[in-house]
C-alpha cells in the first residue's frame, strides 16, 4: 500500500517568515494529494490539494508544489501569521474505486510573534 | 455546509467492555471513514465504507469492526475494549464522484480512555 513521510515533524518560525513542509510518497500512481490543517482542539480541514496533473497550485499565501519523478510534495507558507500555528497532515491517494488517502504523520507549526 | 457529528466528545471505558462510536452526515456523501490519531503516528484508517452495508479495512482494523446500516451513519465498535485503544478517534465523511477522491470532511473527534 501507499507510505507517506512527512518533514520536519515540528517547526517554529518567526512571524512574517516562510514555512516549507516536506512528504515523500511510495506508490507512483498516486495522483491526489491534500493538504489538512488541524488548530489545536479542532478537527482537520482541508486547506489546498493538488492533482497530479499539475507542478504547483496556490492559493493566497499557501502554495503546494509536486515533483512527480521525485515522488515528493511540499506545502509553503509565505508571510506567516500567529493563526498559522497548527499541525498540518499531507496526504496521498491512489486511483482507483476506493476513495481511500494515506496521511503523513503531521507536522506542528508554531509561528512565533 | 458540511457537518458530520460524533456521537460523544470523551468517553471513559472499562477494559473488555463493548465500544460504540457514532458518526452521522448530513450530506448525503457515499464515503464514510473511521481514523484514530495518536501523537507523532498521524491519521491512521481503521475502516472505511463507500456504500450502504459496504466496507472495507483500511491500516488498522484489528480490535475494531463497523456497521454502516443508513447512509448517513456509521459506527465504530471495540468489541472488547484495551489500554491500547486509548485514543482520539475522528470519523470523516466524502462524496463520491468518479475515480478521484474529494474532500474529507471530518468530525469534531472522540477521546476515548480506556481504564
Amino acid at each position: 500500500g501507499e507510505n507517506v513521510e512527512q518533514h520536519p515533524s515540528t517547526l517554529s518560525v518567526q512571524e512574517g517568515d516562510s514555512a516549507v513542509i516536506k512528504c515523500t510518497y511510495s506508490d507512483s500512481a498516486s495522483n491526489y494529494f491534500p493538504w489538512y490543517k488541524q488548530e489545536l482542539g479542532k478537527r482537520p480541514q482541508l486547506i489546498i490539494d493538488i492533482r497530479s496533473n499539475v507542478g504547483e497550485k496556490k492559493d493566497q499565501r499557501i502554495a503546494v508544489t509536486l515533483n512527480k519523478t521525485a515522488k515528493h510534495f511540499s506545502l509553503h507558507i509565505t508571510e506567516t501569521q500567529p493563526e498559522d500555528s497548527a499541525v498540518y497532515f499531507c496526504a496521498a491517494s491512489i486511483p482507483g474505486g476506493y476513495q481511500k488517502v494515506t496521511f503523513g504523520t503531521g507536522t506542528k507549526l508554531q509561528v512565533i510573534p | 455546509d458540511v457537518k458530520v457529528t460524533q456521537s460523544s466528545r470523551y468517553l471513559v471505558k472499562r477494559t473488555g467492555e463493548k465500544v460504540f462510536l457514532e458518526c452521522v452526515q448530513d450530506m448525503d456523501h457515499e464515503n464514510m471513514f473511521w481514523y484514530r490519531q495518536d501523537p507523532g503516528l498521524g491519521l491512521r484508517l481503521i475502516y472505511f465504507s463507500y456504500d450502504v452495508k459496504m466496507k472495507e479495512k483500511g491500516d488498522i482494523p484489528e480490535g475494531y469492526s463497523v456497521s454502516r446500516e443508513k447512509k448517513e451513519r456509521f459506527s465504530l465498535i471495540l468489541e472488547s475494549a484495551s489500554t491500547n485503544q486509548t485514543s482520539m478517534y475522528l470519523c470523516a465523511s466524502s462524496l463520491y464522484l468518479g475515480g478521484t477522491p474529494e474532500t474529507q470532511y471530518f468530525g469534531p473527534g472522540t477521546r476515548l480512555l480506556v481504564l
